[in-house]
């Protein structure tokens, strides 16, 4: 079955640094991906997606490849800010979910400290 | 454009009593709907899915129960809760049309004691 694989964390940075999220996946065919992002208390946002291989999805200074030959989506931000505080979830949705099911990682808490 | 909401924000229920969380969307016909539940510290489970009124499929085993009596309208219930049961439930949803995006409501904070 399709599955997800984050790095554990928290992940404790220091304003302006770079952050690089690890997301690894299994599934048949060509899924789509995504990040979403969980600030305290809040439901999840989409933060970005890809759909095909190369692919690479950005928003709010985030960027991720889309990569099928070693089956990654890492997240990556070149300066994070304290308010990129948050849990970030990587998810697939693979080509047999009909009905839009995503498959989600654990989770990676990240913590931004001035 | 489209909106989702979720009530109650926060409720705190004794074990043994019976649950109810409603979740609406605006803007939209037909969508797909899902239930998750997300325990402390812990990812997201898919508890519930729908694409289309009374249509409800379940993807674990438990204490809660879903259901769908309007396009847009979706309901996770318990008749007893257990404690095991906390936990923060995301109600989401997608256009059923295809799109992959799933958009997700602001939670509620099951507390049970």
């Amino acid at each position: 079955g399709n599955s997800v694989t984050q790095m554990e964390g928290p992940v404790t940075l220091s304003e302006e640094a770079f952050l690089t999220i690890n997301c690894t996946y299994t599934a048949t065919g060509y899924p789509s991906l995504f990040w979403y992002v969980q600030y305290p208390g809040e439901g999840l946002q989409l933060l970005l997606k890809a759909t095909k291989a190369d692919d690479k999805g950005s928003n709010k200074g985030f960027e991720a490849t889309y990569r099928k030959e070693t089956t990654s989506f890492h997240l990556e931000k070149g300066s994070v800010q304290v308010s990129d505080s948050a849990v970030y979830f990587c998810a697939l949705r693979g080509t047999t979910d009909s009905w839009g099911k995503l498959q989600f990682g654990a989770g990676t808490q990240v913590v931004v400290t001035p | 454009s489209q909106t989702i909401h979720q009530w109650p924000a926060t409720l705190v229920q004794p074990v043994g009593s019976p649950l109810s969380l409603e979740c609406t969307v605006e803007g939209t016909s037909n969508p797909n709907l899902y239930w998750y539940r997300q325990a402390a510290g812990r990812g997201l489970q898919l508890l519930f899915y729908s694409v289309g009124i009374g249509q409800i499929s379940s993807e674990v085993p438990q204490n809660l129960s879903a259901s769908r009596p309007q396009d847009r309208q979706f309901i996770l219930s318990s008749k007893k809760l257990l404690l095991s049961d906390s936990g923060f439930y995301l109600c989401a949803w997608t256009s059923g049309v295809g799109t992959d995006t799933q958009y997700f409501g602001p939670g509620t904070r099951l507390t049970v004691l």
